[in-house]
């Protein structure tokens, strides 16, 4: 089945610093969607971008989809400590029934 | 207001022994799954239901058995547990297959 793979694996950046990951799929998706888990917590939705859009924002995070490369990533600007977290991207199975969750991208800012 | 509820947080039994674990959402949503996450973060999706049907059955033990009562809960029973079993399960609901899905606080189970 399709899935998503986060690029890098970790991250470590200073405070106020910007956060880059990204995100590559293998077939042709409707939407793909990033999400964020703190330690021992479950997810938490970020951002959903259609495959219609290429630039998606929501307060520091921007999010760009680039279809014909299938690949997405996710940017995190003046990043805090509290944005230290695992950051997964989702997009369909390729049957549509379900999203696929990659294996995350750890990002750790530290102040 | 929790949106996703799993009970219990935390699991520790034994192997061989049969456990539950239960999942309640309030969002009014149609559809819900299960998802297991190993301990490199991996999250895969173990089950998926939609308005008290099953849609999507991975590659899962049939150790493991889904009941969805109604469709704001779907609970989680495993047989028989093994060492392999131990891991962090999700629970999660969304209104419709492919759109934002909102995640319970996890339970992490342990087998010894």
């Amino acid at each position: 089945s399709q899935q998503g793979e986060e690029d890098p694996q970790a991250l470590s950046i200073q405070e106020g610093e910007n956060a880059t990951m990204n995100c590559s799929y293998k077939t042709s998706i409707n939407n793909l969607q990033w999400y964020r888990q703190n330690s021992g917590r479950g997810l938490v939705h970020l951002i959903l971008i259609r495959s219609n859009e290429r630039e998606k924002h929501s307060g520091r995070l921007r999010v760009t989809l680039d279809t014909s490369k299938k690949s997405s990533s996710l940017l995190i600007t003046a990043s805090r400590a509290a944005d230290t977290a695992s950051y997964f991207c989702a997009t369909e199975a390729q049957a549509g029934t379900a999203l696929i969750f990659g294996k995350g991208t750890t990002l750790s800012v530290s102040s | 207001d929790t949106a996703v509820s799993q009970t219990p947080k935390y699991l520790v039994t034994q192997m061989g022994n049969d456990k539950s674990i239960k999942c309640e959402q309030n969002l009014g949503h149609d559809t819900m799954y299960w998802y297991k996450q190993d301990s490199k973060k991996f999250l895969k999706i173990m089950f998926s239901y939609n308005n008290k049907e099953l849609i999507i059955n991975e590659t899962v033990p049939n150790r493991f058995s889904p009941k969805s009562p109604d469709k704001a809960h779907l609970n989680l029973h495993i047989n028989s547990l093994e060492l392999g079993d131990s891991a962090v399960y999700f629970c999660a609901s969304s209104q419709g297959a492919l759109q934002t899905q909102y995640f319970g606080p996890g339970t992490r189970l342990t087998v010894l």
